[in-house]
């Protein structure tokens, strides 16, 4: 199967503690999004990539947060000293680029904070 | 910015009757307007997209709607099967401003009754 992977698929972590997620694209994708969705909400944005630039960003993505994609293909995500409202599920999607190219969506993490 | 409404939160319905879920937009300038199934566990999944140059589209069972005018779209599902039982989210983007943001309706749960 060639679509958007995204690991791990659960984390459980403390209040406090530092989290990384990975998403691997659609190989032929050059843009990559995360969105973040709580039970019961559609997806909300939270930053996309062109190649390896980040080229927007919301402002749910607070300074906790720090997205990457180093060399254009993979992403990771990281939240700096979690807190319970990061609890939630982390989306990644890809699409090739032009605006309104179709994004495709992984399967997510579920980020459980204690 | 862009608000998305979506219609209803819930809708049972028996087999092969259909369904109808309807979205309105607050953004005159957004032109994209994706339909995802999201089944339990999983990431949203594209399974239909109209663009406003376009009044109508259909794929087999499922088809969706644009009025410009008045702001709204709908996704129809005839002949409902108990595999079309999901959450189903409607967005919307303007791709010629913001280059990432799709905007998500909360969702509507989706039963179909054998």
């Amino acid at each position: 199967d060639t679509g958007v992977s995204q690991d791990p698929r659960h984390k459980i972590t403390k209040r406090g503690q530092n989290v990384t997620f990975r998403c691997d694209p659609i190989s032929e994708h050059n843009r990559l999004y995360w969105y973040r969705q709580t039970l019961g909400q559609g997806p909300e944005f939270l930053t996309y990539f062109q190649n390896e630039a980040q080229l927007e960003k919301s402002r749910l993505l607070s300074d906790r947060f720090s997205a990457e994609r180093p060399k254009g293909s993979f992403s990771t995500l990281e939240i700096q000293r979690t807190e319970q409202g990061d609890s939630a599920m982390y989306l990644c999607a890809s699409s090739f680029t032009g605006a309104d190219q179709p994004q495709h969506f992984g399967d997510g993490t579920r980020l459980s904070i204690l | 910015g862009e608000n998305v409404e979506q219609h209803p939160s819930t809708l049972s319905v028996q087999e092969g009757d259909s369904a109808v879920i309807k979205c309105t937009y607050s953004d005159s300038a957004s032109n994209y307007f994706p339909w995802y199934k999201q089944e339990l566990g999983k990431g949203p999944q594209l399974i239909i997209d109209i663009r406003s140059n376009v009044g109508e589209k259909k794929d087999q069972r499922i088809a969706v709607t644009l009025n410009k005018t008045a702001k709204h779209f709908s996704l129809h599902i005839t002949e409902t099967q108990p595999e079309d039982s999901a959450v189903y989210f409607c967005a919307a983007m303007n791709y010629g401003g913001s280059q990432g943001n799709l905007i998500f309706g909360k969702g509507t749960k989706l039963s179909v009754k054998p």
